[in-house]
């Protein structure tokens, strides 16, 4: 079963915007991770934040991880056109670093 | 380097044929991993590895086999092809915890 859920399943924002996506997960975890999807291609790495971390930052991409509200938010600061994919959160634990379970994704679209 | 690579990209095949995704890549990692992506969702782990030799299942293992006889290669058989694994495949890899580098997945449909 998916752990991740994600909120929302489509977000619509002009460009220079800013974007911001949620991921709830179930159980402890280790480490939570981001990916990017274009349509059609496979998925890209954005950032990791372990369970330890409250706050990341990676150029315009700002996470933040609550453990004890077992979630995690995206914010991508000042849109672009090419931001426009598809938004993953990933969580591993204690069912094993190499087993990631993947929410269903926020689809993202940067209107110009 | 051309990281993880996966072929063919598309396959069309009739139910009960079989088949094999291969999967490579030259970065020396040794944990690989497959999923598979039906429409509007997450991926979902079928097998992974965490070195030659070495496989587990993941979370819907049903239908398909893995080996590990090398580092660099990680094929995925579809024993006997069904219409419920009409998806897409990605295959991943990473050197330990963290960030998967994925391949460009593999588009299969099964008649």
């Amino acid at each position: 079963s998916q752990q991740g859920e994600e909120d929302p399943q489509a977000l619509s924002i002009q460009e220079g915007e800013n974007a911001t996506m949620n991921c709830s997960y179930k159980t402890s975890i280790n480490n939570l991770q981001w990916y990017r999807q274009n349509s059609g291609r496979g998925l890209v790495h954005l950032i990791l934040i372990r369970s330890n971390e409250r706050e990341k930052h990676s150029g315009r991409l700002r996470v933040t991880l609550d453990t004890s509200k077992k979630s995690s938010s995206l914010l991508i600061t000042a849109s672009r056109a090419a931001d426009t994919a598809s938004y993953f959160c990933a969580t591993d634990g204690i069912q094993g670093a190499q087993k990631l379970v993947f929410g269903q994704g926020t689809r993202l679209t940067i209107n110009p | 380097n051309a990281g993880v690579t996966q072929t063919p990209k598309f396959q069309v095949l009739k139910t009960g044929q079989s088949m094999t995704l291969q999967c490579a890549q030259d970065m020396n990692h040794e944990y690989m991993s497959w999923y598979r992506q039906d429409p509007g969702m997450g991926l979902r782990l079928i097998h992974y590895s965490v070195g030659a030799g070495i496989t587990d299942q993941g979370e819907v293992p049903n239908g398909y086999n893995v080996s590990r006889s090398t580092t660099e290669d990680f094929p995925l058989r579809l024993l006997s092809a069904a219409p419920s694994q009409t998806s897409v495949y990605f295959c991943a890899s990473s050197y330990g915890v963290g960030e998967q580098f994925f391949g460009p997945g593999t588009r299969l449909t099964v008649l």
